[in-house]
Parts: structure tokens; C-alpha cells; sequence
């Protein structure tokens, strides 16, 4: 299987940025990392994905460590939306066959 | 991003009755479809792995004439809870997959709850 920890639970307020963390020790040099959230009754939903360097989108950037044994998922401005379980995920991308092995994830909270 | 829609959201069936779930992909061809299920405030447990054309791949654990796969088409899975009990009930979601995608896309999720 493939692990990661991360903390349970965050707490963030409103607008400011939030830096979730994932260890990721036993990662190879071909795998990828990945976040997908889930908020409530719903299924998951990616976020960000990378190999070796930091990623940006519109949802959020990714730093990756030079060791690629951790990384951190940041969204620049916590809204009340962004409240949901973060998952980190590795794995590689073998063909079609991509399969994800979920963790618990961290919990975000987020403040009004 | 890519649309992957599953149906119904929610469906409530009597214990022994059997279920359908569909899981299609809007806007490209899924080559690999994942079914996972998910019980209250606990993760998602990968059930079984299914490639167009051929059998699905079933998780330890998973009984396989019990959750029936069938992905006829690469824009089509389905999963059928057949003799449904209450203890099949959960929150089920599809993924899928594709060749040219890095990411998989998930499907909004299906309530079962069997009665």
C-alpha cells in the first residue's frame, strides 16, 4: 500500500493561507503526488498534482522537498468552501491503470 | 476538468432486492473505471478495478458475485449490489480514467441505504 501521514485535523481562518502537510517516506522516483479533497456527501475531488517541482493552479500550489519524502498542499486564501478532507496520494501512473489508495486524510476546518 | 457522472445520487431498496449504480465519463474515454466505498466518517476502500473489455479486478475482501462490474464501453461502468442486505449500506463513488489524463476524475457519489 501506499502511505502517507498527515495530520487528522487543521483549523484555518477565513482568508488567510493554509499549508497542509504529507510525509510520503516510501515514495519512488517515478511516482507522482497527488491532493484530491472531499467535502461532505460528495465524492473527491482533485486538486494538484507533481512530480519533482512545485505545481501552481487555481485551486492551489504544491511544494514538493528535494527529497520528495514530503510535501505541503497551500491554499493562498482559506475560504469557507475549502472546508474538507484532504487527501495526499502517491502513486505512478502505469498506462491506464491508475489506481489511488486512500488514506484519512486531514480534516480542514475553516473560520469565519 | 473532465466530468464523470454517476446515478442515481440516492437510492433506498429493500434487503434482498438488487441494485444498479452507472458511472459515465462525459468527456473522454475511461480505459480504467475504480469503485470504492465509503462507510461514515472513514475513507475511501477501493472495491474492485474494472478495464473496458474485460473482467474486473476485485480487492481482497471484496466478494465478487456480490458486487457485480460490468464496463461494456469506455464511457460506461456499472455496479450491480446484488441481494442487498443493510450492511450494504454506504456511500458508493466511481472514478475513472484515462489515457491521456494524469488525474483521475471522480463521480458525485451514490447513498444506498438497504432496508
Amino acid at each position: 500500500d501506499a502511505k502517507t501521514t498527515q495530520p487528522n485535523s487543521m483549523e484555518s481562518n477565513e482568508e488567510e493561507p493554509v499549508h497542509l502537510p504529507c510525509n510520503h517516506s516510501t515514495i519512488s522516483g517515478t511516482d507522482y503526488i497527488h491532493w484530491y479533497r472531499q467535502l461532505p456527501s460528495q465524492g473527491p475531488e482533485y486538486v494538484i498534482h507533481g512530480l519533482t517541482s512545485n505545481v501552481n493552479n487555481r485551486m492551489a500550489s504544491l511544494a514538493i522537498a528535494e527529497d520528495r519524502k514530503s510535501s505541503t498542499l497551500i491554499l493562498h486564501r482559506a475560504t469557507l468552501r475549502d472546508a474538507a478532507v484532504y487527501y495526499c496520494i502517491f502513486n505512478g501512473v502505469r498506462g491506464s491503470n491508475y489506481k489511488l489508495t486512500f488514506g484519512k486524510g486531514t480534516l480542514l476546518t475553516v473560520n469565519p | 476538468g473532465a466530468v464523470v457522472s454517476q446515478h442515481p445520487s440516492r437510492v433506498i431498496c429493500k434487503s434482498g432486492t438488487s441494485v444498479k449504480i452507472e458511472c459515465r465519463s462525459l468527456d473522454f474515454q475511461a480505459t480504467t473505471m475504480f469503485w470504492y466505498r465509503q462507510f461514515p466518517k472513514q475513507s475511501l476502500m477501493l472495491m474492485a478495478t474494472s478495464n473496458e473489455g474485460s473482467k474486473a479486478t476485485y480487492e481482497q475482501g471484496v466478494e465478487k458475485d456480490k458486487f457485480l462490474i460490468n464496463h461494456a464501453s469506455l464511457t460506461l461502468s456499472t455496479l450491480t449490489v446484488t441481494s442487498a442486505h443493510p450492511e450494504d449500506s454506504s456511500f458508493y463513488i466511481c472514478s475513472a480514467s484515462g489515457l491521456t489524463r494524469t488525474e483521475a476524475f471522480f463521480g458525485q457519489g451514490t447513498r444506498l441505504t438497504v432496508v
